[in-house]
């Protein structure tokens, strides 16, 4: 069964302490995985998509990175306005669940000045 | 370009009625997508259709739930008999198709419902 597991649950961080996010899963035929960021009250917001084992992808602050069992996302320096909840996803290779995008619970990150 | 909107933003119900949720998603997209999260998860998938028809309806909870795209484009999720166990938000997504290996869902804002 495909499944996506995230830790921490919460993560609170001082402004300029860089960490990371953990997201393990497992996946009959990776099709990609997903980061994406919640914002209190609105829907997931798309971040990276990864396709294969090495690969790594940055967007200002964040980096995410891939192994064959699970990804990273590195947040270096953050700011207070990084403050959201981070999202994993899968997405399998099998015809009949092609569209379908497996969550994690997600990491509630707080950075405070 | 505009973003995948949804209405209502709010929903407050009472047990037993019908409700329906409306999606309009990016124009373009063909491939169109329900989730639902509750407090603290991930969103859960519920439907996907591709142009019309419902290409996977397997995460629906029971025949309580229903969508449809008539014309390939908005979606209307339609909810019977609802009970206090709905209460979540529910959320849409597009993209152009899932059968490219680079597709991308792109998220509305979803829409609270609450049952009381």
């Amino acid at each position: 069964e495909d499944q996506v597991t995230q830790s921490p649950e919460a993560l609170r961080l001082q402004e300029g302490e860089s960490s990371s996010l953990n997201c393990s899963y497992t996946v009959s035929g990776l099709r990609g995985l997903f980061w994406y960021r919640q914002d209190p009250g609105k829907g997931p917001e798309f971040l990276f998509t990864l396709y294969s084992a090495g690969e790594e992808k940055e967007k200002e602050r964040l980096k995410a990175t891939l192994t064959k069992k699970e990804s990273f996302l590195h947040i270096t320096a953050p700011k207070p306005e990084d403050s959201a909840t981070y999202l994993c996803a899968v997405r399998n290779d099998r015809g009949s669940t092609l569209g379908r995008l497996y969550f994690g619970r997600g990491t509630q990150l707080t950075v405070w000045p | 370009g505009a973003g995948v909107s949804q209405t209502p933003s709010n929903k407050v119900t009472e047990k037993g009625k019908y409700v329906e949720l409306r999606c309009d998603p990016i124009s373009g997209h063909t491939a169109l997508y329900w989730y639902r999260q509750s407090l603290g998860q991930g969103p859960e998938f519920l439907i996907y259709f591709q142009g019309t028809g419902a290409a996977d309806d397997s995460g629906l909870p029971n025949d309580r739930f229903f969508a449809v795209r008539p014309e390939g484009s908005v979606s209307t999720l339609k909810i019977q008999r609802t009970e206090r166990g709905d209460s979540a938000v529910y959320l849409c997504a597009s993209s152009h198709t899932p059968n490219y290996p680079t597709d991308t869902q792109y998220f509305g804002p979803g829409t609270r419902l609450t049952v009381l």
